[in-house]
């Protein structure tokens, strides 16, 4: 079975650059994945960030973009402020109708 | 304004059944897919299933598939998610979403909780 990774935790300083990376435990991430991502406080619902790899979702900052970089799908978030800690996660597209998401990054931001 | 309201969660036995409900306004519901994502206490989003927007088509994760049945009502908008055999494993908040091109949820609802003890 294949399995999304994610970096459990990261760390990121006021107003530094970090970037998040969703990948596949056999195999490559591309376009076909169709990767988001997804940014959930504790006690709320998640929000929807990313979709289709780059698409911001309405009302997303521009600090928030997604990419493919070498054999991953990418979330940077650029100039971070205090707001942005949170929980990262993203989702996948596997086959035949089948999305899988990945266990989670939390984000620090000190 | 898109608005997804979940209901129905409660505290069911193992062996039980219970049926969610989501009730959708701000958007045409006939035109799009529609999801549910579920997450376990202290734990990670899970995608559960999916529905096409006839309710032809329906997908399901490995975990619940033959246990649970994703429907639609257009008529009402209103999205459900059958659950039989309940395991207490199925504990956790679950989500109702809409789906759009490209992924599988840009709409949350706040979720309904589900817990399953004896």
């Amino acid at each position: 079975q294949t399995v999304v990774t994610q970096e459990p935790s990261f760390s990121v300083s006021p107003g530094g650059t970090v970037t998040l990376t969703c990948g596949l435990s056999s195999g490559s991430v591309s376009a076909t994945s169709h990767p988001c991502w997804y940014q959930q406080t504790p006690g709320q619902a998640p929000r929807t960030l990313i979709y289709n790899t780059d698409i911001r979702s309405s009302g997303v900052p521009d600090r928030f973009s997604g990419s493919i970089v070498g054999n991953k799908a990418a979330l940077t978030i650029t100039g971070a402020q205090p707001d942005d800690e949170s929980d990262y996660y993203c989702v996948l597209y596997m086959r035949s109708g089948i999305w899988v998401f990945g266990g989670g990054t939390k984000l620090t931001v000190l | 304004e898109v608005q997804l309201v979940e209901s129905g969660g409660t505290l069911v036995q193992p062996g039980g059944s219970l049926r969610l409900s989501c009730a959708a306004s701000g958007f045409t519901f006939s035109s799009y897919w529609m999801t549910w994502v579920r997450q376990a206490p202290g734990k990670g989003l899970e995608w559960v299933a999916n529905i096409k927007q006839d309710g032809s088509d329906k997908y399901y994760v490995d975990p619940v598939r033959g246990r649970f049945t994703i429907s639609r009502d257009n008529a009402k908008n209103s999205l459900y998610l059958q659950m039989n055999g309940l395991r207490v494993d199925d504990t956790a908040v679950y989500y109702c979403a809409r789906a759009v091109a490209g992924t599988p949820v840009d709409y949350w609802g706040q979720g309904t909780l589900v817990t399953v003890s004896s």
